[in-house]
């Protein structure tokens, strides 16, 4: 079954510096999405992205954040000067669109900022 | 106000009895949908079930199935036969808006369950 892939892994990273997290949706997929899970918490939306654009975008994705689609298969997050609080869980899913359609969630980057 | 609304932090089940995991929404769009995510101990993030606003009977698959009553504004997860590898965090998340567009999930604060041998 196609899914959705997610590297690395784990990311340690030192404060303030940059970060990209990439990930392959499934290849016919429409609809591109990041969210992230603070340790413990609800999983929150970042970003969704369809036809080479941003879709929508939560409050949490500010200036810092951006993302690409730099080929016909990786999306990526990009996180300019991180700080101690990105510290997270990040999951990027897609969807092949339609109401009924799910996200279907890659394995997750644990970001752990020193 | 919380648009998803899990109120149950924990639940014990014994395994091969059912279990019922409760999820409450608000929404005034009348078109959405409610999906139903497990997350292992490992972390990843597994699609269980999903249900649609004018969906007139209730989703099953396989062992799950969806108790989703409108009116109310509740869809609970229906686990049966619980099995030891059920034992999980289960997120309640619901998408709103229609269909075709790229809208963002909204997550439950989730049910930690655990199933006792």
């Amino acid at each position: 079954e196609p899914e959705v892939t997610q590297t690395p892994s784990h990311q340690v990273t030192q404060m303030g510096q940059e970060v990209i997290l990439r990930c392959v949706p499934i290849s016919n997929h429409l609809y591109f999405y990041w969210y992230r899970q603070i340790l413990g918490q609800k999983v929150e939306f970042l970003v969704s992205f369809y036809n080479n654009e941003i879709s929508e975008k939560s409050e949490i994705f500010d200036d810092q954040f951006s993302v690409e689609r730099p080929d016909g298969s990786n999306f990526t997050l990009k996180i300019r000067s991180t700080k101690l609080e990105d510290s997270a869980m990040y999951f990027c899913a897609s969807s092949g669109g339609g109401g009924s359609q799910p996200q279907h969630f890659g394995d997750g980057t644990r970001l752990s900022i020193l | 106000a919380q648009k998803i609304t899990q109120t149950q932090p924990g639940m014990f089940v014994q395994e091969k009895e059912a279990v019922t995991l409760d999820c409450t929404y608000d929404t005034s769009d009348p078109s959405y949908g409610l999906f139903w995510y497990k997350q292992p101990s490992s972390g990843e993030m597994i699609f269980l079930i999903y249900q649609g606003s004018y969906d007139q009977q209730n989703a099953t698959e396989g062992r799950y199935s969806l108790n989703f009553q409108k009116a109310r504004k509740s869809a609970n997860l229906v686990i049966s036969a619980s099995q030891l590898g059920d034992s999980a965090m289960y997120f309640c998340a619901m998408r709103e808006g229609h269909s075709g567009s790229a809208r963002q999930l909204t997550f439950g604060s989730g049910t930690q369950l655990t199933v006792l041998p």
